[in-house]
């Protein structure tokens, strides 16, 4: 079945430094691949999607790069900040399902 | 401003009480979920529908009940039956976007809580 595999967590980074999340998936077909990103206490928040292989998604100065070779989706930012803390999922879509399986989130906290 | 209502923010209830969540949006969106998030833990769905008065188990159904009599409205009954609810519930919804699966946006959530 599909399935998605995130970076365990916590991370702990100081402001300013460069993020990686890992999210690798296993799926049938093409399937669509999204980041949301949960602030405490508040629901999800899209952070960027791709829908085919090689597409970049990016927003707020994260990046994303669905690489099918390698089923992998990692989330990236050059320079990170304290309000970047949050929960961050990683997600898949697949063909006709209209449903999204969840990766079980990584928390990332960004000290001063 | 469109977006997706859930109320309340928090909710208490005694153990033995059936409890019907709320989840409104103005979106106009075809589909709409519920999911389930428990500390530390990912998002497990519970139920989903796509068009009025037409819904599908999802994960971890039992325990729960839903309906879909209008559009805009997905409201989630937590039975007595659900033996651990307490939990962050979160609703979503999404436009149906022919084979591929589009954006599903999301309520701000309830927090429940069974004493």
């Amino acid at each position: 079945g599909n399935s998605v595999t995130q970076m365990e967590g916590p991370v702990t980074l100081s402001e300013e430094a460069f993020l990686t999340i890992n999210c690798t998936y296993t799926a049938t077909g093409y399937p669509s691949l999204f980041w949301y990103v949960q602030y405490p206490g508040e629901g999800l928040q899209l952070l960027l999607k791709a829908t085919k292989a090689d597409d970049k998604g990016s927003n707020k100065g994260f990046e994303a790069t669905y690489r099918k070779e390698t089923t992998s989706f990692h989330l990236e930012k050059g320079s990170v900040q304290v309000s970047d803390s949050a929960v961050y999922f990683c997600a898949l879509g697949n063909q006709g399902a209209q449903k999204l399986v969840f990766g079980q989130g990584t928390r990332l906290t960004i000290n001063p | 401003d469109g977006g997706i209502t859930q109320s309340p923010k928090y909710l208490f209830r005694k153990e033995g009480q059936n409890v019907t969540l709320s989840c409104e949006q103005n979106l106009n969106h075809d589909a709409m979920y519920w999911y389930r998030q428990d500390p530390g833990q990912g998002l497990r769905l519970i139920y989903y529908s796509q068009i009025v008065n037409d819904f599908q188990k999802g994960d971890i159904a039992e325990g729960y009940s839903v309906s879909r009599e209008k559009k805009e409205s997905f409201p989630l009954t937590v039975t007595s039956a659900q033996k651990n609810p307490t939990a962050f519930y979160l609703c979503a919804s999404s436009p149906i976007a022919g084979i591929y699966t589009d954006t599903q946006y999301f309520g701000p959530g309830t927090r429940l809580t069974v004493l």
